[in-house]
């Protein structure tokens, strides 16, 4: 069974410093992974995709096969950067995401 | 293109009532899914279609939830009779086979009282 973790329901850290935002999977096989970013009630929307490696609004992410994990990153943190975030992953073709539970990410001025 | 498009935005029902949400996905994806976002459980993927054909429904969480895709621009989501443990925020996403990811609509959040 695929499945997608993110241990830090909640992450605040002050505007200008590093964040990095944990997820691990689970999956037999070689999956996708995306990162999804949703601004207060508002829908989500695709941030970055492993495929892809690169980087939107100074974020990155890069695939850990050894350790299963796909982290988010970004060196300097800004305010408008105070959102939910999930990661997801995909098995491939027309299947579904199975989503983490998501971090919130909190930037302190 | 004017990206996913749900409706109603929002939707307030007494127990007991029956609740459709609508979706229209983007044309020319092939792929649509409902999804149930709650602050318990997440995101939680429901059903998904693949050219108008339920593959996967079996997030769907009771017999009082059904999904159609009567064609390529448009599908619901059924609950009946709804119940307040229902009440959530239902995404609708679309995709070209997962090529370049997957574009959601802006939600439906449903409150049954």
């Amino acid at each position: 069974a695929q499945r997608v973790t993110q241990p830090e329901k909640l992450l605040s850290v002050f505007k200008g410093a590093p964040v990095e935002l944990k997820c691990n999977y689970s999956y037999s096989g070689s999956p996708e992974l995306f990162w999804y970013v949703q601004y207060s009630r508002q829908r989500l929307q695709l941030l970055l995709r492993h495929i892809s490696r690169e980087s939107i609004k100074g974020f990155t992410a890069d695939l850990n096969k050894g350790e299963t994990s796909f982290h988010l990153k970004k060196p300097f943190a800004q305010e408008e950067d105070s959102a939910m975030y999930y990661c997801a992953l995909s098995g491939g073709g027309a299947d579904g995401l199975t989503f983490g539970k998501g971090t919130h990410l909190i930037i302190q001025p | 293109d004017a990206g996913v498009i749900q409706s109603p935005r929002h939707e307030v029902t007494e127990m007991g009532q029956e609740v459709t949400l609508r979706c229209k996905p983007i044309s020319g994806h092939n792929s649509l899914f409902w999804y149930r976002q709650t602050m318990m459980r997440g995101l939680e993927l429901l059903i998904y279609f693949n050219n108008n054909v339920p593959i996967d429904d079996s997030g769907m969480p009771e017999d009082r939830f059904s999904a159609k895709m009567p064609n390529a621009s448009f599908s619901t989501l059924k609950i009946q009779p709804s119940e307040p443990r229902d009440s959530a925020v239902y995404f609708c996403a679309s995709s070209l086979a997962g090529v370049n990811g997957y574009t959601f609509g802006s939600g439906t959040r449903l409150t049954v009282v």
